[in-house]
């Protein structure tokens, strides 16, 4: 079974202060992570993924991630919010099967607002 | 390269009626899953598409179906609507492909189909 926890369902922060998102995960094989952003009213963009090859994950718009398997966790951190960083924030967990399948799991999501 | 396209973007229907939303992959992509997002939630898991056959099914009822044709692209169909299904319907697309197998195969997403069921 897989399972991911994004603690505090909105974060907010002020223009140019550091962003951090947290989410913790449970999954009985290694994991593949991933952080996904959705704007308003709009699907699903990949920020970054984890898949073992490094466990400092630098993504998309100046996002990175670290995985910490001590901790369980996969921190989402930006050092310098935006106003275009508004946004709601998923983090997720893959488990593939045999064939190459996958079943991802999403959090619940953190709603991120950015003070001007 | 045409991301994942979904049709139509917003419905409205009544409650017992039926809905078929479409998907068309990615280029290159021949896996389809499809997921429902409720208002304030994350994605929910509703089932997966590989060579026109299903393969992975989340915890949904069988009033929830679909199928993958051959050139990839998918339909999910919900029968006897209830206002409970009034959601955000996410197609996402990947590729079973040896160049992303056991890495994490990247998964893309549509911009969604609205259904509100009145």
């Amino acid at each position: 079974a897989q399972s991911v926890t994004q603690l505090g369902s909105h974060v907010s922060v002020s223009e140019g202060a550091l962003v951090l998102l947290r989410c913790n995960y449970s999954s009985s094989v290694p994991p593949y992570l991933f952080w996904y952003v959705q704007y308003p009213n709009q699907g699903l963009q990949l920020l970054l993924k984890y898949t073992s090859a490094a466990t400092l994950v630098k993504g998309i718009n100046g996002f990175e991630a670290e995985f910490k398997k001590s901790e369980t966790s996969f921190h989402l951190t930006k050092p310098s919010a935006h106003m275009s960083d508004a946004a709601e924030y998923f983090c997720a967990v893959s488990l593939l099967f045999s064939g190459g399948y996958q079943k991802v799991t999403f959090g619940t999501g953190t709603k991120l607002q950015v003070i001007p | 390269d045409a991301g994942v396209t979904q049709s139509p973007t917003h419905l409205i229907k009544t409650r017992g009626q039926q809905v078929t939303l479409r998907c068309s992959p990615k280029s290159g992509h021949d896996t389809v899953s499809w997921y429902q997002q409720a208002l304030g939630q994350g994605p929910q898991f509703i089932f997966q598409y590989y060579e026109e056959e299903e393969r992975q099914r989340g915890n949904f009822p069988d009033r929830f179906s679909g199928h993958q044709f051959p050139n990839y692209s998918s339909e999910l169909n919900v029968n006897a609507l209830l206002l409970g299904d009034s959601a955000l319907y996410l197609c996402a697309s990947s590729s079973i492909s040896i160049r992303d197998r056991g890495t994490g195969n990247t998964i893309y997403f549509g911009e969604g189909s609205w259904l509100t069921v009145v």
